[in-house]
């Protein structure tokens, strides 16, 4: 099985419109922390928010927000008030165990957002 | 910019023949990670470097080798290249647990390996 799961290849969004971009993952781990990465056309991967899971509260970066609901293993990503900037591709992904053993992240298959002016 | 830094940014070369890819992780960073991305496999984890030593493997060929040095640079050896290794490489840093609660991963701007 899939250990992140990102089921929207490709979303449209008007500028200054938010948006939620989908992530779903699987785990039997008790600790662990997940990551939205972003990714321009350039190709450098830019960190954008982090959510641990022992976390109670979503977690926010400026625009960005974690939506995680952990029963449903799931850990959306919000961007508000969408930005023409904005447009690249999302990945989602996992580090599974306690962060302090720095173990490698999964990533999923990744959402291509388009802003539209 | 991360503060990761990774050369070279291209590299062109031929079926058969050995590359060293090179990556200086965040000061003060003891983890370095490899990554590769293509478009049939998408990103997937290589090797794990923690300050000079083999941390987790992932997904790496045979034909692959990597290692950290005293100052913490990393190298990425491919050797024998087929057209199938053509990608974008990846290195990533993170701190030491003590100062750094998530491990965020910190990934430098990539070398695009095109083999002909």
């Amino acid at each position: 099985a899939q250990k992140i799961t990102q089921t929207q290849p490709g979303m449209f969004v008007q500028e200054k419109e938010a948006v939620t971009l989908d992530c779903t993952y699987d785990t039997s781990d008790q600790s662990y922390g997940l990551f939205w990465y972003k990714q321009p056309s350039s190709g450098e991967m830019i960190f954008l928010i982090y959510q641990g899971s022992y976390d109670e509260q979503n977690a926010t970066e400026g625009r960005y927000s974690l939506n995680f609901q952990k029963a449903r293993k799931s850990a959306n990503l919000v961007i508000s008030a969408s930005q023409l900037g904005d447009s690249a591709m999302y990945f989602c992904a996992m580090r599974e165990g306690f962060s302090g053993s720095a173990r490698q992240l999964t990533f999923g298959s990744g959402t291509q957002l388009t802003v539209l002016p | 910019d991360s503060g990761v830094t990774q050369t070279p940014k291209h590299l062109i070369t031929a079926t058969g023949q050995r590359v060293t890819l090179r990556c200086s992780p965040r000061s003060g960073d003891l983890s370095v990670y490899w990554y590769q991305q293509s478009l049939d496999q998408g990103l997937q984890f290589l090797i794990q470097y923690y300050n000079g030593e083999e941390r987790a493997k992932g997904n790496i060929l045979e034909r692959f080798s990597a290692q950290q040095f005293p100052d913490l640079h990393s190298e990425l050896n491919l050797s024998s290249l087929e057209l199938g290794d053509s990608a974008l490489y990846f290195c990533a840093s993170s701190g030491p647990s003590v100062t750094s609660g998530t491990d965020t991963q910190y990934f430098g701007p990539g070398t695009r390996l095109t083999v002909l």
